[in-house]
């Protein structure tokens, strides 16, 4: 399966713990994106990456979250200390595109999602 | 990015067309529509986008208005397997990068 994967697809933790999740892009691709979605609304976006620079982050992206690129390749989001408002599905997206250049379409791709659920 | 409106959900017959609206009147120049649909579970899937001309590819038909503020998604022959919600995307020349969804439109393809 060459589709952009993530893992865990479910994660259960307690209030208050460490959490990560991990996505594999398309291997070609240098653009990698993450959302959060809660239910009934569509995916927010959090931060992106160009090969390994984190190049845009959400004001939805607390001082709690970080995410690393750093190979360029695999990404991970860390939730420190979380809380139930952290529940959530944690969707992982990639593209290509090349910075500084306007594309006319840059068709994301995205994993599966990790769900979090934060007791 | 221009806002969107789309209905919240609507109902389809199998093999019918399904014909979703999407408003974006405050759509700029440089800024392109793109429709993506999300099935239960599962992540968002890329399905067409245009400019100002009308554009069809394997999945679907998309329409743009000659003032480009409304669109429509066509699903030629639609299927049960096209249960979804269906998000319209206004998106900028400079900020490409990410993608703003809104709460899209609920489609129910029935037997």
């Amino acid at each position: 399966d060459t589709g952009v994967s993530q893992n865990p697809r479910h994660k259960i933790t307690k209030r208050g713990q460490n959490v990560t999740f991990r996505c594999d892009p398309i291997s070609e691709h240098n653009r990698l994106y993450w959302y959060r979605q809660t239910l009934g609304q569509g995916p927010e976006f959090l931060t992106y990456f160009q090969n390994e620079a984190q190049l845009e982050k959400s004001r939805l992206l607390s001082d709690r979250f970080s995410a690393e690129r750093p190979k360029g390749s695999f990404s991970t989001l860390e939730i420190q200390r979380t809380e139930q408002g952290d529940s959530a599905m944690y969707l992982c997206a990639s593209s290509l595109g090349r910075a500084g250049v306007y594309s006319s379409y840059n068709e994301q791709f995205f994993g599966p999602g990790t769900r979090l659920t934060v007791l | 990015d221009a806002k969107t409106t789309q209905p919240t959900s609507m109902d389809c017959a199998e093999g019918r067309a399904a014909n979703l609206p999407c408003n974006h009147s405050t759509i700029s120049g440089n800024e392109y529509v793109y429709w993506y649909r999300q099935i239960h579970s599962q992540g968002p899937q890329y399905i067409i986008h245009g400019l100002k001309n009308n554009e069809t590819n394997e999945m679907a038909s998309l329409i743009i208005t000659e003032d480009r503020k409304s669109s429509t998604l066509i699903l030629p022959h639609a299927t049960l397997r096209d249960t979804a919600v269906y998000y319209c995307i206004v998106r900028g020349s400079f900020n490409d990068y990410k993608l703003s969804f809104g709460a899209g439109t609920t489609v129910t393809v029935r037997a």
